[in-house]
């Protein structure tokens, strides 16, 4: 299965842009990528998704690389309510449906 | 919307004991999935099902057991609780097999003593 690999931790300051990087060299041509975060003591929330362009929610922003092996989450104005752990996942397509595979993810920390 | 519900909150077991996680969802979704998460871990699989009668074993089933006789229910059963099951546990609905988002339910946090 495919794996991505993302940094223990990073620390913004609120209300600045935040770049959360993750790489994910084995990435088979139809695996999309994902991410979610979790905020304390709460399950995984969706955050965005994609396959090979850029995209933007109301959340966030996703820019693939053009060779799709990294990815990076873009938090334009960092809150404190944005302080969570950040999970870059892989959706991966089987026959018998699909399997996320959570990493250690990212936390990140945001100070006021 | 309710969306993924998962009873209870919390539980305490004794080691040997049995119990069941339930988990409903009321958003039609086909598949369901068990997670679990250690202190400080990201979460492992457990469990999936595509559709009703149709399960499937994920990264580390050991120990436990699911039945998907709904499209809206996905109970986990765990047979002789051990120290090692105690997690937290997650439950989770998909619509698409590839791009839709998991909506995943609030936890359930499992003590075994």
């Amino acid at each position: 299965d495919a794996k991505t690999t993302q940094p223990n931790s990073m620390e913004s300051n609120e209300e600045e842009p935040v770049h959360l990087p993750c790489n994910h060299s084995t990435i088979s041509g139809t695996d999309y990528i994902h991410w979610y975060r979790q905020l304390p003591s709460q399950g995984p929330e969706y955050v965005i998704h994609g396959l090979t362009s850029n995209v933007n929610n109301r959340m966030a922003s996703l820019a693939i690389a053009e060779d799709r092996k990294s990815s990076t989450l873009i938090l334009h104005r960092a809150t404190l309510r944005d302080a969570a752990v950040y999970y870059c996942i892989l959706r991966v397509f089987n026959n018998a449906g699909n399997m996320l595979t959570f990493g250690g993810g990212t936390r990140l920390m945001v100070k006021p | 919307n309710a969306g993924v519900t998962q009873t209870p909150k919390f539980r305490i077991l004794k080691i040997g004991q049995s119990m069941t996680l339930q988990c409903t969802q009321d958003m039609n979704h086909n598949y369901m999935y068990w997670y679990r998460q250690d202190p400080g871990m990201g979460l492992k699989l457990i469990y999936y099902s595509v559709g009703a009668g149709i399960t499937d074993k994920g990264e580390v089933p050991n120990g436990y057991n699911v039945s998907r006789s709904t499209t809206e229910d996905f109970p986990l059963r765990l047979e002789l609780a051990a120290p090692s099951q105690t997690s937290v546990y997650f439950c989770a609905s998909s619509y698409s097999p590839h791009t839709g988002e998991l909506f995943f339910g609030e936890g359930s946090r499992l003590t075994v003593l």
